[in-house]
């Protein structure tokens, strides 16, 4: 089985700033990982995902995330965030090679101020 | 294409009620999955449905069933309702292929009262 920890459950941050919201997990499996957006009232989006390959994996929106397997990290990172990026952010997990449904963190809620 | 759609918007239910929630997957997407939403608990998946058959369960009481349709439409029913069902439903739907990427509709808020 699979865990997701999203170490932070609020971050605000002032507008211009770097941000940096973190998600460790536990699996005995290779993974894929996966980061997803939610504005207010509104569905899940994605915004990036590692499925092999180079570690650092850009997405939607100047939004990046590093694959630390050693660190079982997959934390996402954006150097100047917009009052825009105000969102609730998931990290999910899933083992790779086959169909399996994702397991979710509980979400960091980003909270950027003027 | 058009996205992952899911109707009602909005619902607002009395308990002992029950009520059907739709969603509409992406053209071609098989596999359909549900979540609750909730501030206290998250995002807690209910069931995946893929060519009209459960194929994946999460830790729900059998008040909460769903069903897919040959044109992958799925729908998801709640007997009974209680207050705690009070929740945003969100439908996701995959395409066929290993990389579990699932895109999700608006979500359906279910008021209980």
């Amino acid at each position: 089985a699979q865990s997701v920890t999203q170490l932070d459950s609020q971050v605000p941050v002032f507008e211009e700033a770097p941000v940096e919201l973190r998600c460790n997990y536990s699996s005995s499996v290779s993974v894929y990982l996966f980061w997803y957006v939610q504005y207010p009232n509104q569905g899940l989006q994605l915004l990036l995902k590692y499925l092999s390959g180079s570690t650092l994996v850009k997405g939607i929106n100047g939004f990046e995330a590093e694959f630390n397997k050693s660190q079982t990290s997959f934390h996402l990172r954006k150097p100047s965030v917009h009052i825009s990026d105000t969102a609730e952010y998931f990290c999910a997990v899933s083992p790779s090679g086959g169909s399996y449904i994702p397991t979710f963190g509980r979400g960091t809620s980003l909270i950027v101020h003027p | 294409k058009a996205g992952v759609t899911q109707t009602p918007r909005y619902l607002i239910k009395t308990r002992g009620q029950q009520v059907t929630l739709s969603c509409s997957p992406i053209s071609g997407h098989r596999s359909v999955s549900w979540y609750q939403q909730t501030p206290g608990q998250g995002l807690q998946f209910l069931f995946e449905y893929f060519s009209e058959t459960q194929r994946n369960k999460g830790n729900f009481p059998g008040r909460f069933s769903g069903r897919q349709f040959s044109n992958s439409r799925s729908e998801m029913n709640v007997s009974t309702l209680e207050l705690g069902d009070s929740a945003l439903y969100l439908c996701a739907s995959t395409p066929t292929g290993p990389y579990n990427e699932q895109f999700f509709g608006p979500g359906t808020r279910l008021t209980v009262l």
